[in-house]
């Protein structure tokens, strides 16, 4: 099984600046990698599917990038609706099975 | 609309069984993959099972596996979990999905099941 890590657990910044998550993978995943937001109360909401591409309707200050192993989800600059609970997932290739990264919180410093 | 809907959490006993349904509106259902995800509280989001779009392929968590069943109605547009052997440990939001490629690009609410005594 693939095993997820994400780093930090806890990102404190403030509005305007920018954040930058982890993801590191066990094994290659290859570009099966996925970013979602999940704010208090609500799903998670897709931002970034195969490892680097927007999901539809998701501003362009949300990007991810990596292959293999490594991948980041950046976020240029943070504006207040972006405080939120952030995971990575990816899809093995066979079976396909998903498994989840722990998640990040990004907080208000 | 585009959107999927979840029913049939609730309060179950250890060893109980449950069914969640998914209703799909607003988009073509037979087109795609399905998949459960859950989140017991508090903590973060788990897989729980992926389907195909004819129901011919059926993938499980290994913690599930022999206890719950995934399966679709094309014609009534839903998605279904049967869960059976209920433990204090499923309880969690579970949550149906809409699947594409590798991703999960459309989430219902979310339905809340806790197994308690």
């Amino acid at each position: 099984e693939i095993v997820l890590t994400q780093s930090p657990a806890t990102l404190s910044l403030s509005p305007g600046e920018r954040a930058t998550l982890s993801c590191r993978a066990s094994q290659s995943v290859s570009s099966y990698l996925a970013w979602y937001q999940q704010k208090p109360g609500q799903a998670p909401r897709l931002l970034i599917y195969d490892a680097s591409n927007r999901a539809t309707g998701i501003p362009a200050r949300f990007s991810g990038s990596g292959s293999g192993t490594d991948f980041t989800l950046t976020i240029s600059s943070l504006e207040p609706e972006d405080f939120a609970v952030y995971y990575c997932q990816q899809r093995s290739n066979w079976p396909p099975r998903w498994t989840f990264g722990q998640g990040t919180k990004v907080e208000i410093k | 609309e585009v959107q999927l809907v979840e029913s049939g959490g609730g309060l179950v006993q250890p060893g109980g069984s449950l069914r969640l349904s998914c209703a799909a509106s607003g988009f073509t259902f037979s087109s795609y993959w399905m998949s459960w995800v859950r989140q017991a509280p508090g903590k973060g989001l788990e897989w729980v099972a992926n389907i195909k779009q004819d129901g011919s392929e059926k993938y499980y968590v290994d913690s599930v596996k022999g206890r719950f069943t995934i399966s679709r109605d094309n014609a009534k547009n839903s998605l279904y979990l049967q869960m059976n052997s209920l433990r204090a440990e499923d309880t969690a939001v579970y949550y149906c999905a809409r699947t594409r490629i590798a991703a999960a690009d459309l989430w219902g609410q979310g339905t809340l099941v806790t197994v308690s005594s």
